[in-house]
């Protein structure tokens, strides 16, 4: 267990559709990161939460959204699903401190997102 | 932009040695990490090296060259559990996000 902790872990649903997906950092982490991880492209860069607000932004799609709670989870909304959006969604966290990136980033376990 | 580039696939024999190797391009280079995936499951930490040079961590070694732009993983007395995608990413900018290049899969046979 990472202590990054992601649900729901499996998410089947129809094109047009909308769906949210969370995660809970690590105890103490502030920042909270989204990817998107597909068969042909790789571990892609989504969107970066840090303690409640928006820090940075990747490559993430108008019908995607994201916040972070006071509590520090995060939830990331998907809507107009498409056939392409299918892929798995990772969520990580780190401190606050930039030295402890000698810890890199902790990954939680990722949702499979598959649209039919 | 930043552009990444890791071999695809590699193929090494159990107890072996291995290098993967990695080269990128970015501007406000902010350090290069390392990461093991294994099918299906989450990325994990293997290294972080922002100075040139070798840094050791049991059969894991990471090396950085930074006026290359190159770096790499070698993994040492290869164990099966070790078949698995080993990703590079490099930070840049005023963040220290990593961009992730497409992964090197790794199969060890024995």
């Amino acid at each position: 267990d990472s202590g990054v902790t992601q649900t729901p872990k499996h998410l089947i649903t129809a094109t047009g559709q909308r769906v949210t997906l969370r995660c809970s950092p690590r105890s103490g982490d502030l920042s909270v990161y989204w990817y998107q991880q597909s068969l042909d492209q790789g571990l892609q860069f989504l969107i970066q939460y840090y303690n409640g607000e928006e820090r940075a932004k990747g490559n993430i799609l108008e019908r995607f959204s994201a916040q972070q709670f006071p509590d520090l989870h995060s939830e990331l909304n998907l809507s107009s699903l498409e056939l392409g959006d299918s892929a798995l969604y990772f969520c990580a966290s780190s401190a606050p401190d930039r030295a402890d990136l000698n810890y890199g980033y902790t990954f939680g376990s990722g949702t499979r997102l598959t649209v039919v | 932009g930043q552009n990444i580039d890791q071999p695809t696939e590699m193929t090494a024999t159990e107890g072996a040695i291995v290098q993967i190797n990695c080269t990128y391009q970015t501007s406000g280079f902010n350090g290069l990490f390392w990461y093991q995936q294994h099918a299906g499951e989450a990325p994990t930490f293997l290294s972080y090296n922002v100075l040139d040079g070798l840094e050791e961590k049991g059969r894991f070694s990471s090396f950085l060259s930074r006026s290359k732009g190159y770096s790499y993983l070698l993994l040492k007395e290869l164990q099966m559990k070790d078949s698995a995608s080993y990703l590079c990413a490099a930070a840049s900018g005023g963040s220290y996000i990593p961009t992730f290049g497409r992964g090197t899969s790794l199969i060890v046979h024995p």
